[in-house]
């Protein structure tokens, strides 16, 4: 079983919806990241957390480290929103992130 | 601003050929993480550098991987004796601090033959 669990493997959504996107992780983390990898390869940070919510425009990221799930929200999806986004948590005291293998997200107009 | 740069943006070389891998992470970033991606593969972290602390080399999948971080600038990751399968591509990344959001370098896309 992977450390970082992520659901959908991948998400077809219509121009406007809203969307949700789950990770589950199974190890004690002092941090979450929600990254998002355009095609040709660039990864962009979306959001680093520890607990509760964070806000950014169109996007809202929660987690909750009792029940070690999180999720991204994407609200009014656009097609500019297509792009595989990636969970990664940092394990306890360690250094590395473990990486979930990604959603690939599409949106259509 | 500057962002994370990394080069070559790709380099083929022949099985068997050693390679150099550059980072420059952005200036005062005091943690550089080096990971990969092989095809169809999630991402994978390799080392990491924090300061003048010694890195955490954990991740680095073999004896013929190697990575220094001059300066506590500049990161160069070396890669001996090259293998099919260390074709990726190889990511740096940079945080301010080690508590801060990740900067991502465009990533070397390796490719032995």
């Amino acid at each position: 079983k992977n450390e970082v669990e992520q659901s959908p493997q991948n998400l077809t959504a219509q121009e406007g919806e809203f969307i949700t996107i789950n990770c589950s992780y199974s190890v004690g983390i002092s941090a979450l990241h929600w990254l998002q990898q355009h095609p040709g390869g660039g990864i962009v940070s979306l959001f680093m957390l520890s607990s509760g919510k964070k806000k950014h425009g169109r996007l809202i990221a929660t987690i909750n480290i009792q029940e070690k799930h999180s999720s991204l929200h994407i609200t009014a999806s656009h097609p500019r929103d297509s792009a595989v986004y990636i969970c990664a948590v940092k394990e306890g005291y360690g250094n590395k992130l473990v990486f979930g293998a990604g959603t690939i997200l599409r949106v259509k107009s | 601003g500057a962002g994370v740069s990394q080069s070559p943006s790709n380099k083929v070389t022949e099985k068997g050929k050693d390679v150099e891998l550059r980072c420059d992470p952005i200036s005062g970033h005091t943690a550089l993480y080096w990971y990969r991606q092989s095809l169809g593969q999630g991402l994978e972290f390799l080392i990491y550098f924090q300061g003048n602390s010694a890195p955490d080399k954990s991740g680095l999948p073999s004896d013929r991987f190697s990575a220094e971080r001059t300066g506590g600038s500049v990161s160069t990751l070396t890669i001996q004796r090259t293998q099919q399968e260390d074709s990726a591509v190889y990511l740096c990344a940079s945080s301010r601090v080690p508590s801060s959001p990740l900067h991502f370098g465009n990533g070397t896309r390796l490719t032995v033959t």
